[in-house]
């Protein structure tokens, strides 16, 4: 099992719709988690992090399932400006490497 | 504040050139980053720096050396480019030990003909 895994999609999801992402991690040592946002030929940019069970910040909610060692992002009410990569992020426990899954495509459509 | 800066944007190398990639932050990070970003593969991690004298190896060091001349600096060298070094590279520092919070620069897009 890779370490961070993402269905890279791409979402294809009209505007105003709800649309959620999951990622899952194999290192159960993790006590953060982190999603990024990437526009297309852009930096990365930190979206949102996670350190228990969730997180919200506006339309975007982050949750976490240790148990099943999964985390997910919840866009509700789709922008076209949404539209992006969205990558996983997972530090190892006490290490100074994150390990970045590959991302997941969103295109919001009018 | 101008954040993580690297130079330069855009460079074409030919097989066998040698360059060095700059990045520099402003924002007091003690661990900085060279990651590579391939269509497919995601972000590869090159080589960090947990704090400023120290440096490691990565996920695909090969081909590459780092330094970090200062807290502020740390540059990525290609002593003999490749064409599979063709890539964007991105530079990013985080603070305060946690990792997965990371500033990115806003990349360099390497051609090596």
């Amino acid at each position: 099992r890779k370490e961070v895994e993402q269905d890279p999609g791409p979402f294809n999801v009209p505007e105003g719709a709800t649309v959620a992402f999951n990622c899952t991690y194999s290192n159960s040592a993790s006590q953060s988690f982190f999603w990024y946002r990437q526009d297309c030929r852009k930096e990365p940019k930190l979206l949102m992090s996670v350190y228990s069970s969730g997180n919200e910040d506006g339309r975007f909610t982050a949750q976490l399932n240790r148990a099943s060692q999964y985390i997910s992002l919840l866009i509700r009410d789709s922008k076209l400006s949404d539209s992006a990569t969205y990558l996983c992020v997972v530090p190892p426990g006490g290490s100074y490497i994150p390990t970045f899954g590959r991302g997941t495509s969103l295109i919001v459509h009018p | 504040n101008a954040g993580v800066t690297q130079t330069p944007k855009f460079q074409v190398l030919k097989t066998g050139q040698s360059m060095t990639l700059q990045c520099a932050q402003d924002m007091n990070h003690n661990s900085m980053y060279w990651y590579r970003q391939d269509p497919g593969m995601g972000l590869r991690l090159i080589y960090y720096s947990a704090s400023e004298g120290t440096t490691d190896k990565g996920e695909v060091p090969n081909g590459y050396n780092v330094s970090r001349l200062n807290k502020r600096e740390f540059s990525l060298r290609l002593e003999s480019a490749a064409p599979s070094q063709t890539s964007v590279y991105f530079c990013a520092g985080t603070s305060g030990g946690a990792a997965g919070t990371q500033y990115f620069g806003p990349g360099t897009r390497l051609t090596v003909l």
